[in-house]
Formats: C-alpha cells, structure tokens, sequence
C-alpha cells in the first residue's frame, strides 16, 4: 500500500534553515509528481510546491518562491523540502502528498506531517 | 489563479444529504476547472475523497463510498460535494482544491467544518 512518511521537522530559530524528507513506498515513485503542503495550527490547508516525475518541472507558491526549494531522488524513493530564512509564521505541519498523475493537482495521498515550528 | 471560496461551517442531522459548495471567483468558470475535495478529521491528514469536472469525468478515491458524490452548480459559479446519508463518523472539516494551469498553482478553499447533530 502507499505509504509516505515525514521527517526532520522540529524546533528552529527565525532565519535559520531546516530540510525535510518524504520517503515514499508502495507505488512507482519516479512516475508520480509529488507535493508539499502545509497547514498552520488551527488553520486549512497551503499548498506549498509540487516537482513532476522526473524533477524537471518545479513550480511554487509565490510567497514561498525563493525560501523554499523542492527537490526529489527517485532513486531512493525520497522527496524533499529544503527551507531558508524561516519565520514564524511558516510554523506548521508539512505533508507530502503524491499526485495521481505527474501533475494535474489530484493529491491522492497524504502523509502523517511532520511540525516545524519556527521560535526563539 | 482562482480563489475558492466554503461556508466556514455546515450542520446537518444523521441519515440527512448535504451539499457543501466551493465557490469559484469572479472571472474563472467552474466548467474549466476539476475540483477535487478533501476530508480531514481532527488529528490526521486530509484524505482525498473525489474528483469532479462534469459527469463524463470525475473520479472517486480509493475506498470512497459512494455517498460521497460531486457535481457542478453552473449558475453559482461552484463545485459540490454531496454527501448522502449522513453518519456521525462524517463530522469533519472538507477542503476543495484545483490545479491552475496557467500560474502552474494549486489552490485550496479554506474548508467547511461540517457538524453531524
């Protein structure tokens, strides 16, 4: 069955960086686009960035474009998030989520989140 | 892109239908877009429940039941979810979301807590 598990989220100080990893099984990862999104306490949902299948494609959010980069390595099954010059309000919990084509925005599966939560 | 707009909240009795909307935004049409929706239960990640773009081409999840069901109201500019049958284990928070070809963007509605009285 598809699973998708978060990590690396944790406790970090304003400006500083932090990197999070999806690790993905149970279906064909390379043929998929994959997502971020993620959901401040108490709020809905943001859609964070998608990457297409081969990693090629990349697009963003534009209040995260520059901060955030998205990248994948489809040959250890592994999306990730890598953000800069944290505030607190990018205090949330980050999903992944698997497209269910390379994309077109049909998110079909959803991981657990990991919580970042950017403090001093 | 498009903003999407839910009722914040929704309340409904067990065994009753509800229909809860997400209303696209003045200049884009809801027949060029395919909304999907969303369930998220206190404590866990949404879940994807089903997709709809016209009755020739929507979709259900993986183990969806098909009282869950979506369709298009042309004149209130919306997408709907159709929920039959209603059952405690419903109550929830639902999210519509599309794809934006042209700006390469998803968006989300700011979801419906639905109530199951």
């Amino acid at each position: 069955q598809v699973q998708l598990v978060e990590s690396g989220g944790g406790v970090v100080q304003p400006g500083r960086s932090l990197g999070l990893s999806c690790a993905a099984s149970g279906f064909t990862f390379s043929t998929y686009g994959m997502h971020w999104v993620r959901q401040a306490p108490g709020k809905g949902l943001e859609w964070v960035a998608l990457i297409s299948s081969d990693g090629s494609n990349k697009y963003y959010v534009d209040s995260m474009k520059g901060r955030f980069t998205i990248s994948r390595d489809n040959s250890q099954n592994t999306l990730y998030l890598q953000m800069n010059s944290l505030r607190a309000e990018d205090t949330a919990v980050y999903y992944c989520a698997k497209d269910s084509h390379d994309y077109g925005g049909n998110l079909d599966y959803w991981g657990q989140g990991t919580l970042v939560t950017v403090s001093s | 892109q498009p903003v999407l707009t839910q009722p914040s909240s929704h309340s409904a009795s067990s065994g009753a239908s509800v229909r809860l909307t997400c209303m696209l935004s003045s200049g884009f049409s809801v027949g060029d877009f395919w909304i999907r929706w969303y369930q998220q239960k206190p404590g866990n990640p949404p879940r994807y429940l089903l997709y709809y773009h016209s009755d020739s081409d929507k979709g259900q999840g993986s183990g969806v039941p098909s009282r869950f069901s979506g369709s298009n109201d042309a004149s209130a500019n919306a997408g709907i979810l159709r929920i039959s049958g209603l059952q405690p284990e419903d109550e929830a928070d639902y999210y519509c979301g599309t794809w934006h070809s042209n700006s390469k963007t998803l968006v989300f509605g700011g979801g419906t807590k639905l109530t199951v009285l």
